[in-house]
């Protein structure tokens, strides 16, 4: 069965240090990969997503997310954070368009 | 910009009683969802609708009930609501693989 884990459940770094979210996956084929946004009080907005193609893939906010294949990881990354990139971050997998499972989340705290 | 619309950002129902829970997309979707979200367990999805009428189980449909009349609105229905179904309620539509969400409807069952 296909599954989603972010290990960490909380991360809190420095503002302007650089940041690293990990997820792995669990899925027989190549999956299709999404990491969304989700600052306090709102909805889920999607920050990157990857379906084959160029393994770096750039997304929103100054987001870039890797996948590896041999590590069934799609880890997501920013050179800098800002104050306003605290949120929750959830990553997820599909294996068609629209189905997607998403893994429990990590908050990520900023300290000024 | 896609709009999705959940129809209340709060909610405090008694046990026992029926519950709705609505959704509105403006950008003619065909896929809509109903996901519940809880600490530490990340998004499940209860109910999804490929078309206006057709519906299909999630992951945790138990409970919950849903009606897609309309390409639009996609509605969620606790039957008889209970204190484990208190929790944060997301909609979502989507689109060549991108969801847009609503704001979230944070139910508390009493």
């Amino acid at each position: 069965a296909q599954s989603v884990t972010q290990p960490d459940i909380h991360i809190t770094v420095s503002e302007g240090a650089s940041l690293e979210l990990r997820c792995n996956y669990s899925y027989g084929a190549t999956p299709y990969l999404f990491w969304y946004v989700q600052s306090p009080g709102q909805g889920l907005q999607l920050l990157l997503k990857y379906f084959s193609g160029d393994t770096l893939v750039q997304g929103i906010k100054g987001f870039e997310a890797e996948f590896k294949r041999s590590q069934s990881s799609f880890n997501l990354r920013k050179p800098s954070v800002h104050w306003s990139d605290a949120a929750e971050y959830f990553c997820a997998v599909g294996p068609s368009y629209d189905k997607v499972i998403f893994g429990p989340g990590t908050s990520l705290s900023v300290i000024p | 910009d896609v709009k999705v619309t959940q129809s209340s950002r709060y909610l405090v129902k008694r046990t026992g009683e029926k519950v709705f829970l609505e959704c509105v997309q403006d950008m003619d979707h065909e896929n809509m969802f109903w996901y519940r979200q809880d600490p530490g367990l990340g998004l499940r999805l209860i109910y999804f609708s490929y078309d206006v009428k057709m519906k299909e189980k999630g992951d945790i449909p138990e409970g919950y009930s849903v009606s897609r009349e309309k390409k639009e609105r996609f509605s969620l229905i606790l039957e008889s609501a209970s204190t484990n179904q208190t929790s944060m309620y997301l909609c979502a539509s989507s689109f060549r693989s991108e969801a847009f969400f609503g704001q979230g409807t944070r139910l508390t069952v009493v």
